[in-house]
């Protein structure tokens, strides 16, 4: 069965860091792609950034370009997410969601994490 | 990349059928066939519905189907349940080799 287990859940200050991690598991992680996507408190979901299987190709939302780094680690069957320069925006549910094979849908998602962007 | 449009809400009764629009450019939902649809329950991850624009998963009920005409793609739920209530999102693949959600769509069942 396939598992999407996130991590890194904390409350950071405006221009502060943190990193989120995904840990997958039921499925041969070297094989799909991977999704960051995102939910403030009460809003809709917004797509954040993803990463092909061999980690070669990384794409972001203007939103978090030049701020945010996607990465993966697939001897570790984990999902990464560096954030840089935290914004008030920012702040929401984190969720990793596996890209279906072959195809455009996100099959599988965590269960999320909360990012607190406070002073 | 702007969000697609998506009905702030949408209702009706058990048994009916209603359907949720999302349009976009000829950037995403005009220019690709890589639109699909998610259901979320409050509190919940996101659930795919629909993958390239009419496509159900393995274990969706066959009472939810997914159609595209242009810029615009459509979610319809036939024999409309109770449990169907939840938000509802569109996404599409763009010509910036991003992705976009709609706003979401708040299904309410009478």
């Amino acid at each position: 069965e396939v598992h999407l287990v996130e991590s890194g859940e904390g409350l950071v200050q405006p221009g502060g860091s943190l990193r989120l991690s995904c840990a997958a598991s039921g499925f041969r992680f070297s094989s799909n792609w991977m999704h960051w996507v995102r939910q403030a408190p009460g809003k809709g979901l917004v797509w954040v950034s993803e990463i092909n299987p061999d980690g070669s190709t990384t794409r972001y939302a203007d939103s978090v370009k030049g701020r945010f780094t996607i990465s993966r680690d697939n001897a570790k069957n984990t999902l990464y997410m560096q954030m840089n320069s935290l914004r008030d925006e920012d702040m929401a549910v984190y969720y990793c969601a596996r890209g279906a094979a072959g195809a455009s849908g996100l099959d599988y998602w965590g269960q999320g994490t909360l990012v607190t962007v406070s002073s | 990349q702007s969000a697609l449009t998506q009905p702030a809400s949408v209702s009706g009764s058990p048994g009916q059928s209603i359907t949720i629009s999302c349009t976009g450019t000829s950037s995403d939902v005009g220019g690709y066939n890589y639109v699909s649809w998610y259901q979320q329950d409050p509190g919940n991850a996101p659930k795919l519905l629909i993958y390239d624009v009419s496509n159900r998963p393995s274990g969706v009920s066959n009472r939810f189907s997914g159609s595209k005409s242009g810029n615009t793609a459509s979610l319809t739920i036939s024999g409309l349940q109770a449990e169907d209530e939840a938000d509802y999102y569109c996404t599409s693949y763009t010509s910036s080799n991003t992705w976009v959600f709609g706003g979401g769509t708040k299904l309410t069942v009478l």
